[in-house]
């Protein structure tokens, strides 16, 4: 297991387009997070999955945000309509229930709205 | 989970200790310290945590003060490739399970 992939790692899309990431987690973590950061900024939390069950969203996933993680595996974190605003890297992590060592982040997607 | 304070930034000289403060005047008894750090490019990295002893492990030594009001993470021999952005985080284990990250302090190590 060589940890959390993301894909892809750069994006360049056109406002109004839609574009979906995907994160793969570490195969025994149950927890599954999206965060995104903009410039100068430290990560923020968006949502995250046990398993399949989407348990918290940000008040920062608007409605043109969607997450899936459907068999508790992979994870796809699609946004519509994609808006200058939008821009950012978007960083998944994954860890255990029960352990306190952390979560592991994937080296993240960064995604450029023109 | 308690709000933290760290200075922007810092600069080391290579082969000395890093020290970085963290304050967390108001965290709670059962709320950890976690440090994470995040290179150019690359999602962040736990380094260690910590409740009320002081830990050290491959990476780093974390001092926590006897009232739990602040902490600091060390780098014994600080390398060029310690360079970064390093994250003090409190947070509740098994409770509250995102990490509110601030914006941290960026660490650059000088040859």
């Amino acid at each position: 297991d060589t940890g959390v992939s993301q894909n892809p790692r750069h994006k360049i899309t056109k406002r109004g387009q839609n574009v979906t990431f995907r994160c793969d987690p570490i195969s025994e973590h149950n927890r599954l997070y999206w965060y995104r950061q903009t410039l100068g900024q430290g990560p923020e939390f968006l949502t995250y999955f046990q398993n399949e069950a989407q348990l918290e969203k940000s008040r920062l996933l608007s409605d043109r945000f969607s997450a899936e993680r459907p068999k508790g595996s992979f994870s796809t974190l699609e946004i519509q309509r994609t808006e200058q605003g939008d821009s950012a890297m978007y960083l998944c992590a994954s860890s255990q229930t029960g352990s306190n060592y952390g979560y592991t982040f994937g080296s993240g997607t960064r995604l450029t709205v023109v | 989970d308690a709000k933290t304070t760290q200075p922007p930034s810092m600069d080391c000289a290579e082969g000395r200790a890093a020290n970085l403060p963290c304050n967390h005047s108001t965290i709670s008894g059962n709320e950890y310290v976690y440090w994470y750090r995040q290179i150019h490019s690359q999602g962040p990295q736990y380094i260690i945590h910590g409740l009320k002893n002081n830990e050290t492990n491959e990476m780093a030594s974390l001092i926590i003060t006897e009232d739990r009001k602040s902490s600091t993470l060390i780098l014994p021999h600080a390398t060029l490739r310690d360079t970064a952005v390093y994250y003090c985080i409190s947070r509740i284990n098994f409770g509250n399970e995102k990490l509110t990250f601030g914006t941290g302090t960026r660490l650059t190590i000088i040859p």
